[in-house]
């Protein structure tokens, strides 16, 4: 079973700042099967990023994905005051089929 | 445009059932996964289950595995999740969500509101 260990738990920035989070699997991700969701307070996750470093339909370009391997990080750059939410990775491949890191909270500092 | 929306949660006592129904437009529904995840109050997500478009394969987490049936009705375009032997545990917002390409690694580009499980006597 792989799991997706996220860090830092909470991360404090401003607004304009760019934000660094950090997704590290327990085992190697093939073929980078992994995404980022964004979640808002009361809200259903959006996709960000998928197979690793793709941006999804819509997603501005402030937004990047890069990694591989157990390692991989969502950078965005020039926060802006919608960004900060919950950010979760996810994983497809193996067993559990889908497998969520557990979040990283970005909040105004 | 795409849409899905869940229905069907509620408060239920502890080892009764309940059944969701995610209804979906704007896709072609027999052609794509459609997953259920969940996400008890102020935890993070957990995939639950998804069905194949012809329902020749089903796969659950193993929490949930043997106690939830997923089904799918394609002349509906309805996803459906059966819960069997409700638990605390499992209380919890339930999403749909849709994968992003037929055929392809399982990401999900569009996802219901959510509806609410509480499981509590």
């Amino acid at each position: 079973e792989v799991v997706l260990t996220q860090s830092p738990g909470t991360l404090s920035l401003s607004p304009g700042e760019r934000a660094t989070l950090s997704c590290r699997a327990s085992q190697t991700i093939a073929n980078n099967y992994l995404a980022w969701y964004r979640q808002r307070p009361g809200q259903a996750p959006r996709l960000l990023i998928y197979g690793a470093s793709r941006r999804a339909t819509g997603i501005p370009d402030r937004f990047s994905g890069s990694g591989s391997g157990t390692d991989f990080t969502l950078t965005i750059n020039r926060l802006e005051p919608e960004d900060f939410a919950v950010y979760y990775c996810q994983y497809y491949g193996g067993s559990p089929l889908i497998t969520f890191g557990q979040g990283t909270r970005l909040e105004i500092k | 445009q795409v849409r899905l929306v869940e229905s069907g949660g509620g408060v239920v006592q502890p080892g009764r059932s309940l059944r969701l129904s995610c209804v979906v437009s704007g896709f072609t529904f027999s052609d794509y996964e459609v997953h259920w995840v969940r996400q008890a109050p102020g935890k993070g997500l957990e995939w639950v289950a998804v069905a194949s478009p012809a329902q020749t394969i089903k796969i659950y987490s193993d929490s949930v595995r043997g106690r939830f049936t997923i089904s799918r009705d394609n002349s509906k375009n309805t996803l459906y999740l059966q819960m069997n032997s409700l638990g605390p545990e499992d209380t919890a917002v339930y999403y749909c969500a849709k994968d992003l390409q037929p055929g392809a690694p399982d990401y999900f580009d569009y996802w219901g509101q959510g509806t609410m499980v509480t499981v509590s006597s």
